[in-house]
């Protein structure tokens, strides 16, 4: 079965770059979220969409933005890079019928 | 402020022994509960989840058991294997519509010894 697609799926930037985050939801999949864990630490609640839209929004710093488009891809954008931004990004998407959430294997993002 | 409390946080068991992870919510309006398997590297994979009409539920060597009376729910793995071990995540969330966001527990790094 389909699931969730991350890419890249290893990025390094430097301070103050920037850097983009795509994320392809499983097919049907009317509901994105995005989240971000530290090293050893629960994922954190970024920002989700629905239908395009943004339905939610966590703890995502101001230096953050993210679309959802027409074919329901989401792209989460990051600017001005810090050391602290260093860590496991995950897509994840789900019906917005249903409560299962399904989580791509996530985005290693390394600031140095 | 941590909406979901996890523990322990990290837990060894011999093989073939009982693995067993505890979480407390304070948020009543979670209405759906999941545990989340995570190996190293990986994005965490739904292992079994419960609703708080239910008090128990099996899938295989996984059973979630629920007390809403005090927010309170547990996984227990049964004859726990050493290909058990990685980190599990209880998460809860609102249930449906577009509030369907996990909350997460601080994860449990579970070593299964053989």
């Amino acid at each position: 079965a389909a699931g969730v697609i991350q890419s890249p799926r290893h990025l390094i930037k430097e301070k103050r770059e920037t850097a983009t985050l795509k994320c392809y939801p499983i097919p049907r999949h009317d509901t994105v979220y995005w989240y971000q864990q530290g090293p050893g630490q629960d994922p954190q609640f970024l920002i989700s969409f629905y239908e395009k839209m943004q339905s939610d929004k966590g703890s995502i710093p101001d230096r953050f933005s993210a679309q959802q488009f027409s074919d329901y891809h989401s792209e989460l954008n990051m600017s001005s890079l810090e050391l602290g931004d260093s860590a496991l990004y995950f897509c994840a998407s789900s019906l917005i019928s249903g409560n299962t959430i399904y989580f791509g294997e996530g985005s290693w993002l390394t600031v140095v | 402020q941590q909406q979901v409390k996890q523990s322990p946080q990290s837990l060894i068991v011999q093989k073939g022994g009982i693995s067993i992870i505890n979480c407390a919510y304070e948020n009543t309006a979670f209405d759906y509960f999941p545990w989340y398997q995570q190996f190293p590297g990986k994005g965490p994979a739904l292992l079994i989840a419960i609703r708080p009409d239910v008090s128990e539920k099996k899938e295989g060597r996984f059973t979630i058991s629920f007390n809403k009376s005090a927010k309170q729910f547990s996984l227990h793995i049964m004859d726990s294997q050493p290909g058990d071990s990685a980190t599990y995540f209880c998460a809860a969330s609102k249930g449906s519509s577009n509030t369907g966001k996990l909350i997460f527990g601080q994860g449990t790094t579970l070593q299964v010894k053989p």
